[in-house]
């Protein structure tokens, strides 16, 4: 079983619409949670970054951690179809794990006009 | 700022081969990261560097990969002999602690036929 579970999607949307991404994970110890997006053929970009419970929002974007059911998510309001793209979820450890990050194997989402 | 960059884009080579996947990190940055992204495994860590040292290479699949960081401006991640298997997208990303912000390069797209 892998440590970070994803859905891979593809998820398809209207514009507009709210999208609700989530990931799952088994390892207690992670404390850091992040959302990267990527683009077709480039390279993942930092979204959204959380630190333990909570929630945290920028813009259209709201991440949420729930630490007790090991459970995050990532709300994406007023959707565009600039919004297409691959959300990986990313996950570490406190301590000294420092750049040791866990991958999500990513949605793909599409957002049509 | 250039960003990461990393050269080649594209590699297309045979079985047995020797390949280097080279990467500049973005000036200033500490830490150093490569990552290998595939459909069936997702974005997965291969090695990280902190000021130039090896930290974490729990992740180099096999010994015919190895990466070494001469300097701060230069890293390199090698696989000799290549296999088919080891086609896939090779991603570096430079940062610098503590945050968690790793920027990505453009990739190296790698096929080994």
């Amino acid at each position: 079983q892998k440590e970070v579970e994803q859905d891979p999607g593809p998820l398809s949307v209207p514009e507009g619409a709210i999208v609700s991404l989530n990931c799952t994970y088994s390892n207690s110890a992670f404390q850091y949670f992040m959302w990267y997006r990527q683009y077709s053929r480039k390279g993942p970009e930092l979204l959204m970054y959380t630190y333990s419970s909570g929630n945290k929002e920028d813009g259209r974007f709201t991440a949420q951690v729930d630490k007790s059911s090991k459970y995050i998510s990532l709300f994406i309001r007023d959707s565009q179809p600039s919004d297409s793209a691959t959300y990986l979820c990313a996950m570490r450890a406190g301590g000294t794990s420092y750049g040791k990050l866990t991958f999500g194997q990513g949605t793909i989402l599409t957002v049509h006009p | 700022d250039a960003g990461v960059i990393q050269s080649p884009r594209h590699e297309v080579t045979e079985m047995g081969q020797e390949v280097t996947l080279r990467c500049k990190p973005i000036s200033g940055h500490d830490y150093l990261f490569w990552y290998r992204q595939t459909m069936m495994r997702g974005l997965e860590l291969l090695i990280y560097f902190n000021n130039n040292v090896p930290i974490d290479d729990s992740g180099m699949p096999e010994d015919r990969f190895s990466a070494k960081m001469p300097n701060a401006s230069f890293s390199t991640l090698k696989i000799q002999p290549s296999e088919p298997r080891d086609s896939a997208v090779y991603f570096c990303a430079s940062g610098t602690g503590p945050q968690e912000t790793q920027y990505f390069g453009p990739g190296t797209r790698l096929l080994v036929l």
